[in-house]
């Protein structure tokens, strides 16, 4: 049971901007641990799609941004195309845990 | 560029031991932790364990902590995931992915193509 939760699934048509909320606790992202986000298509590996809660390592579309507030952090797209269709993951660490942790996942649909 | 090769999967009984290798190139292998993460099958993501670029630090997830060994062969440019006592729990594709940033707020900059454990009688 992941100690950073998800919604299941979000849906948009193209064109759309989506989010995805990971919502944490006090002992991970509300203790300021950055947010990172992953995206993962069927049967490949992720991918790194977001870093230290805002920033886009080289070669992520800038439809693609992070945020992170309190104890929360959202993955926002915009103009959704349909090679978005992927799961999406977040991910800090916990100190509770003292380990990296993953969010429950996210998967996007694009209508 | 960098790769990063994850061998060693394969059919494993419980309670058997089996020993993954991840081979690293396209980067300087001694200057980065490492990291294991696992995904059930149908299932989301876990970290399961990170070693210091030297093989100083070690950490593990709750779920392999006395079972799972990590270690590294810097003059190798290998990574390896001993795992003993293994369960059903265990099933899994097994990732090797690179660490950045400093402890406590690392991200997985790049990852393998995975190799599936899959425990069972």
């Amino acid at each position: 049971q992941s100690v950073l939760t998800q919604p299941p699934s979000v849906s948009g048509a193209p064109g759309q901007r989506v989010t995805i909320s990971c919502t944490g606790s006090s002992s991970n992202i509300g203790a300021g641990y950055d947010v990172h986000w992953y995206s993962q298509l069927p049967g490949t590996a992720p991918k790194l799609l977001i870093y230290e809660n805002s920033h886009r390592p080289s070669g992520v579309p800038d439809r693609f941004s992070g945020s992170e507030s309190g104890t929360s952090a959202s993955l926002a797209i915009t103009g959704l195309q349909a090679e978005d269709e992927a799961d999406y993951y977040c991910q800090s660490y916990d100190s509770s845990l003292s380990g990296y942790v993953f969010g429950t996942g996210t998967k996007v649909t694009v209508l | 560029q960098v790769q990063l090769v994850e061998s060693g999967g394969g059919v494993v009984q419980p309670g058997r031991s089996l020993r993954l290798s991840c081979a690293a190139s396209g980067f300087t292998f001694s200057s980065y932790a490492m990291q294991w993460v696992r995904q059930a099958p149908g299932k989301g993501l876990e970290w399961v364990a990170v070693i210091s670029y030297d093989g100083g630090k070690k950490y593990y997830a709750d779920s392999v902590k006395g079972r799972f060994t990590i270690s590294r062969d810097n003059s190798k440019n290998t990574l390896y995931l001993e795992m003993n006592s293994l369960r059903s729990e265990d099933t899994a594709v097994y990732y090797c992915a690179r660490g950045r940033g400093r402890d406590g707020y690392q991200y997985f900059d790049y990852w393998g193509q995975g190799t599936l454990v899959t425990v069972s009688s």
